[in-house]
């Protein structure tokens, strides 16, 4: 079965700096898709960025880019230059297609992040 | 365009009712995912629907069930409620997961007394 683990529960960055979150995963899968969504406290859970792993190349959106590691099973988000905005609970998703040709995601416990003025 | 819907965003109900939980998925979209976050288990997929069948499901007793109409909206019902089941309940829509993006909707929280 696969796992996700997010090792830090809760992370603090200054406004402007750059801060980075970890992921490991578990899986014998070769093809699947990893993911790190945002919560605010608004609760909507909102897509921040996307990897499949097929591609060696990480994916970057603006601000966030992510540090893939497929042997390593790692899967860590860089958000640089910080904003207050982006206080929020951060988790680490792994999905992949199953026999039945739907798909089952599975999430991190994920990190609170708190972005200081 | 509009995001995912979920209906009711509060419920409160006592142990042992049933309880039905809606979700309109974005135009086009015709898969719809179900989870149940809770602070002790965190995110857990409960099922996922696509054209009106089941093509996935999580490990949850059968007390939890859903259906996915024609229109792609979607329903979860919970029976015999228990303490446990109080939970923020989201909804996901994509075109067809995988390699697309899925979309939340804002929840709905349920409350067990």
């Amino acid at each position: 079965a696969q796992t996700v683990t997010q090792s830090q529960p809760e992370m603090s960055v200054q406004e402007a700096e750059t801060v980075t979150l970890s992921c490991t995963y578990d899986t014998s899968e070769n093809n699947y898709y990893l993911f790190w969504y945002k919560q605010p406290p608004s609760r909507q859970m909102i897509l921040v960025i996307r990897q499949e792993a097929y591609k060696q190349q990480n994916a970057t959106e603006n601000r966030f880019s992510v540090n893939f590691q497929k042997a390593a099973k790692s899967f860590s988000l860089k958000i640089s230059d910080s904003q207050l905005g982006d206080t929020a609970m951060y988790f680490c998703a792994f999905m992949k297609l199953e026999n039945t040709g739907g798909f089952k995601t599975i999430f991190g416990a994920g990190t609170r992040l708190f972005v200081k003025a | 365009k509009a995001g995912v819907t979920q209906t009711p965003r509060y419920l409160i109900k006592t142990r042992g009712q049933q309880v039905t939980l809606s979700c309109s998925p974005i135009s086009g979209h015709r898969s719809v995912s179900w989870y149940q976050q809770t602070p002790g288990q965190g995110l857990q997929f409960l099922f996922e629907y696509f054209s009106e069948t089941q093509r996935n499901k999580g490990n949850f007793p059968g007390r939890f069930s859903g259906r996915q109409f024609s229109n792609s909206r979607s329903e979860m019902n919970v029976s015999t409620l228990e303490l446990g089941d109080s939970a923020l309940y989201l909804c996901a829509s994509s075109l067809d997961g995988g390699r697309y993006p899925q979309h939340f909707g804002d929840g709905t929280r349920l409350s067990i007394l």
